[in-house]
């Protein structure tokens, strides 16, 4: 059974980059897409960016000027980097796999999720 | 500002059912497949639906999703005070390139 954990740094500085980092355990890396989510409190949910199976990446353009996605594939680990962090970051961020392809339309969604991680920015 | 609208919230009885709707667009619902989630606040949200109307094999048949042109719905019948929890649809747009979450639904049993 694959599970995801997630980790990085809880609390932040406005204008520090935020960064974690997700492990997949217990199944195949390198054959799905990945990506990351986040839910600020009180708000709904996010989809941020993915790397896909081939290595390339996409960003939500609301985001895009800030954010990373990267992959480790010998660790089956990939990670988020977010600059200039301001209190608007502050949210629950998960990491989780994609399963995505074309069929008669795009399917896409995200079957495994990790735990989430809380990050707060302070001003 | 989700592209994807819910009603903020429902409510049933226990044993009765719920139908949480989702609108979108051609961007997006009509020319995609749609997901569906629950999230219970401070745990991982869980899939429940995939492909408009597949269930992983670990989600009860009480759950069942359908989708009809630019609108996706996701039904719970035996509705159980365990199901409480925020529900969010999820789908591709194209027009955004990006995957885009519905405005969620906090599901009540009364």
């Amino acid at each position: 059974q694959v599970q995801l954990q997630q980790w990085g740094a809880g609390l932040l500085k406005a204008s520090e980059t935020l960064s974690l980092t997700c492990a997949v355990y217990g199944g195949s890396f390198s054959g799905y897409s990945w990506s990351w989510i986040r839910q600020p409190p009180g708000k709904g949910l996010e989809w941020m960016a993915e790397i896909n199976y081939g290595g390339s990446a996409s960003y939500n353009p609301s985001l895009k000027s800030r954010v990373t996605i990267s992959r480790d594939t010998p660790k089956k680990q990939f990670s988020l980097r977010l600059s200039s962090v301001t209190a608007a970051d502050t949210a629950v961020y998960y990491c989780a796999r994609v399963t995505s392809g074309i069929s008669l339309y795009h399917y896409y969604y995200m079957d495994v999720w990790g735990k989430g991680t809380t990050v707060t920015v302070s001003s | 500002q989700s592209v994807l609208t819910q009603p903020p919230s429902v409510s049933a009885a226990p044993g009765q059912k719920v139908t949480i709707a989702c609108s979108g667009s051609t961007s997006n619902i009509e020319n995609n497949y749609v997901s569906w989630y629950q999230h219970l606040p401070g745990t991982a949200p869980k899939l429940l639906i995939y492909d408009n109307d597949k269930r992983p094999s670990e989600i009860p048949d009480r759950f069942s999703g359908s989708k009809s042109g630019t609108s996706a719905t996701l039904d719970i019948t035996g509705l159980q005070t365990g199901d409480e929890a925020d529900f969010y649809c999820g789908t591709w747009d194209r027009r955004l390139s990006v995957y885009v979450f519905g405005t969620g639904t906090k599901v009540t049993v009364l």
